[in-house]
């Protein structure tokens, strides 16, 4: 069984350019979320995605856009980005059944610096 | 609506002495609670979980936490503290479905030896 899996690892962008971050999800789980850890703070909630359409969705701006795969892998989509999209972007994978009731998974994240 | 507060940000404890990390949580409904550990370029990795079982949850590590729904708590605690607990800890609510998780702002532990 692998874990959940995210790359890159590190990237830099400049304001007003666009980025992609993947996220492939641990064997047999059906539900990617995720987040949004600027430094010192608690991961904030992006959106989630189930079977392949947006499933919930926190306050974040539609620049912020996802796909899911029909093997569960997912991206996140970043358009026009902001210095304040710094952070580490976690993605989380699970197997949705009961609702909160299933335990989320995640990934090392990726660490985007804008500049 | 949800909200979870981590009463410190920072928490000092010698090594061999008790863990106490306490997190209060405002919630509509019955949550599930959980507490995830994130060590230092490292994911998140979840100690234990309550989801309306046993009020006094066992984890990963020597961890648990007891639900107190009268005091709207779910505080986590650890009789012996580790050098290897040393990390950044995060309580979280879930009501219902994962589209309203909320993370608390973390509390980071450190040990002293």
């Amino acid at each position: 069984e692998t874990g959940v899996t995210q790359s890159p690892t590190h990237l830099i962008k400049t304001r007003g350019q666009q980025v992609t971050l993947r996220c492939s999800s641990q064997s047999g789980h059906n539900t990617v979320s995720w987040y949004q850890q600027a430094l010192g703070q608690g991961p904030q909630f992006i959106f989630q995605y189930y079977r392949e359409e947006e499933n919930g969705r926190g306050n974040f701006p539609p620049r912020f856009s996802g796909l899911q795969f029909p093997n569960y892998s997912s991206e996140l989509n970043v358009n026009a980005l902001e210095l304040d999209d710094s952070a580490l972007y976690l993605c989380a994978s699970s197997l949705k059944g009961l609702a909160g009731d299933n335990e989320q998974f995640f990934g090392p994240g990726t660490r985007l610096t804008v500049l | 609506a949800q909200s979870v507060t981590q009463l410190d940000s920072h928490v000092s404890v010698s090594e061999g002495t008790p863990v106490l990390l306490r997190c209060n949580y405002s919630s509509s409904y019955s949550p599930s609670l959980f507490w995830y550990v994130q060590h230092p370029n490292k994911g998140l990795q979840l100690l234990l979980k309550y989801t309306s079982a046993a009020t006094l949850v066992k984890g990963i590590n020597g961890f648990e936490a007891e639900f107190k729904k009268s005091e709207t708590s779910f505080h986590l605690t650890k009789p012996s503290a580790h050098m290897s607990d040393a990390a950044e800890y995060f309580c979280v609510v879930s009501e219902g479905s994962y589209d309203k998780v909320i993370f608390g702002p973390g509390t980071s532990l450190s040990v002293i030896p």
